[in-house]
C-alpha cells in the first residue's frame, strides 16, 4: 500500500538556525498537506500544495512539492522557540481513496 | 463558536469492554475522519465518511466500527476485538474534494487507556 516517509525523525537546532524536513511518498500524490502538532496538542493545518513543482511561503516557512508529486519539503528559516513541535506531511493518493500521514519530524529549538 | 468537539478527554476502560468515542462538528463539513496516534508516531486512518450513512475503511479499521447518521456526528466504537486499543484518538472534518479548501480540522482528541 501507499507509504509516506519523513526524514529526519528528530531535529534539534539552536534558535536562529534553519530547519528542513523532507517527505517522500511511495506513490504519486494528488496533493500534499502539512500539519504542525505541538506537544500534547492536536494537528493544525499549515498549508496544501496541489501543483507539480509548486512552492509556497508563509513568513519564515517555505513549502515545496516535487515535480513528480511524490516528495515535498518544509523549510523554516531562523527558527524560534515557537516553532517547536512535530511536523507531519499527508496526502491523498491519485485516486482519492487513501489519505496517509507521514510519521512526522519532531523539532526541538534550544534558546 | 465553530469547531470540533471530542469527549471525554481521558477515558479508562477494562479489557474486553466496548467503548464509544464521540465526535461532533458544527463546521458544516461533509467529510469526517477518525485517526489513531500512538506515542511518537504519526496518525493512522481508521475510518472516514464523506456523506451521511456512508463510510470507508482506512488502513487500520479492524476492531473498530463507526456510524454516520447525522452530518454533525461521527462516533467511533472501539470493540473488544481491537488488540491494542490504548492510544490517542483524533477526529477531524473537512470539506470534500481535493480543491484548496479541504484542510482537515482536528478535535482535541480522546486519550483511551484500556486496563
Amino acid at each position: 500500500g501507499q507509504q509516506v516517509m519523513q526524514i529526519p525523525q528528530y531535529q534539534h537546532v539552536q534558535e536562529g538556525e534553519d530547519f528542513t524536513t523532507y517527505c517522500n511518498s511511495s506513490t504519486t500524490l494528488s496533493n500534499i498537506q502539512w500539519y504542525k502538532q505541538r506537544p500534547g496538542g492536536h494537528p493544525v493545518f499549515l498549508i496544501q500544495l496541489v501543483k507539480s513543482g509548486e512552492v509556497k511561503k508563509q513568513k519564515r516557512l517555505t513549502f515545496q512539492f516535487g515535480e513528480a508529486k511524490k516528495n515535498s519539503s518544509l523549510h523554516i528559516t531562523a527558527t524560534q522557540t515557537t516553532d517547536v513541535g512535530t511536523y507531519f506531511c499527508a496526502g491523498w493518493d491519485n485516486y482519492g481513496q487513501n489519505f496517509v500521514f507521514g510519521p512526522g519530524t519532531r523539532l526541538s529549538v534550544l534558546p | 463558536d465553530g469547531g470540533i468537539t471530542q469527549s471525554p478527554k481521558y477515558l479508562f476502560r477494562k479489557e474486553g469492554q466496548n467503548v464509544t468515542l464521540s465526535c461532533e462538528q458544527n463546521l458544516n463539513h461533509d467529510a469526517m475522519y477518525w485517526y489513531r496516534q500512538d506515542p511518537g508516531q504519526g496518525l493512522r486512518l481508521i475510518y472516514y465518511s464523506q456523506i451521511v450513512n456512508d463510510f470507508q475503511k482506512g488502513d487500520i479499521a479492524e476492531g473498530y466500527s463507526v456510524s454516520r447518521e447525522k452530518k454533525e456526528s461521527f462516533p467511533l466504537t472501539v470493540t473488544s476485538a481491537q488488540k491494542n486499543p490504548t492510544a490517542f484518538y483524533l477526529c477531524a472534518s473537512s470539506s470534500i474534494g481535493t480543491g484548496p479548501y479541504n484542510e482537515q480540522f482536528f478535535g482535541p482528541g480522546t486519550r483511551l487507556t484500556v486496563l
